[in-house]
């Protein structure tokens, strides 16, 4: 069955330092790679995603991914953070048609001063 | 254009009661599936509808229920309701045709159990 690790449920950065953010995957089959992105009370956005092709995705508000299959990964970084990045991202796995998502359990990012 | 709709925004009920919750998908989607997200926690897949009928299902016991209309909104009902059916209810859209399509969420339907 597919899975998705994201390690680190907290994670703190200066305004203006690096963002990374880990997601690691169980998949059997090529997956789809999503990152998508909680505001405190609201749904959730679409930051990026991988489907075929390029393994370097551009997203949103700055964020890029690198889908790297020989270590089942696809970290979610942004140069430099902003305080309105300050939010939950979620790695999610979609293996073949239909909607079903399969998420990690979530990071809270945090944007200091 | 408008994205994904959901109704109601909040709402409380008692335990052992029944609710439905309703979603009107992005236009030109025909897939319509619904997550719970309980506090802390990612969301978890629990069904999805296409073509009025429901095509997967997640690991969710059958007090969980929907339905499709042929204008492709759907509803979700929860029967017997449990403290621990509180949550964030999420419904998501996309077309059935491409599997690479972005699936768009609403903003969620919060249900308290009390």
């Amino acid at each position: 069955a597919q899975s998705v690790t994201q390690l680190g449920s907290h994670v703190s950065v200066s305004e203006g330092a690096l963002v990374l953010l880990r997601c690691n995957y169980s998949s059997s089959v090529p997956p789809y790679l999503f990152w998508y992105v909680q505001y405190p009370n609201q749904g959730l956005q679409l930051l990026l995603k991988y489907t075929t092709g390029a393994t370097l995705v551009k997203g949103i508000n700055g964020f890029e991914a690198e889908f790297k299959k020989s270590e089942t990964s696809f970290h979610l970084t942004k140069p430099s953070a902003h305080m309105s990045d300050a939010a939950e991202y979620f790695c999610a796995l979609r293996e073949g048609g239909g909607n079903k998502l399969t998420f990690g359990t979530g990071t809270q990012l945090k944007v200091e001063l | 254009d408008a994205g994904v709709t959901q109704s109601p925004t909040h709402l409380i009920k008692t335990r052992g009661q029944q609710v439905t919750l309703r979603c009107s998908p992005k236009s030109g989607h025909d897939t319509v599936s619904w997550y719970q997200q309980a506090l802390g926690q990612g969301p978890q897949f629990i069904f999805q509808y296409y073509e009025e009928e429901e095509r997967q299902r997640g690991n969710f016991p059958d007090r969980f229920s929907g339905h499709q209309f042929p204008n492709y909104s759907s509803e979700l009902n929860v029967n017997a309701l449990l403290l621990g059916d509180s949550a964030l209810y999420l419904c998501a859209s996309s077309p059935r045709t491409a599997s690479g399509n972005t699936i768009y969420f609403g903003e969620g339907s919060w249900l308290t159990v009390v």
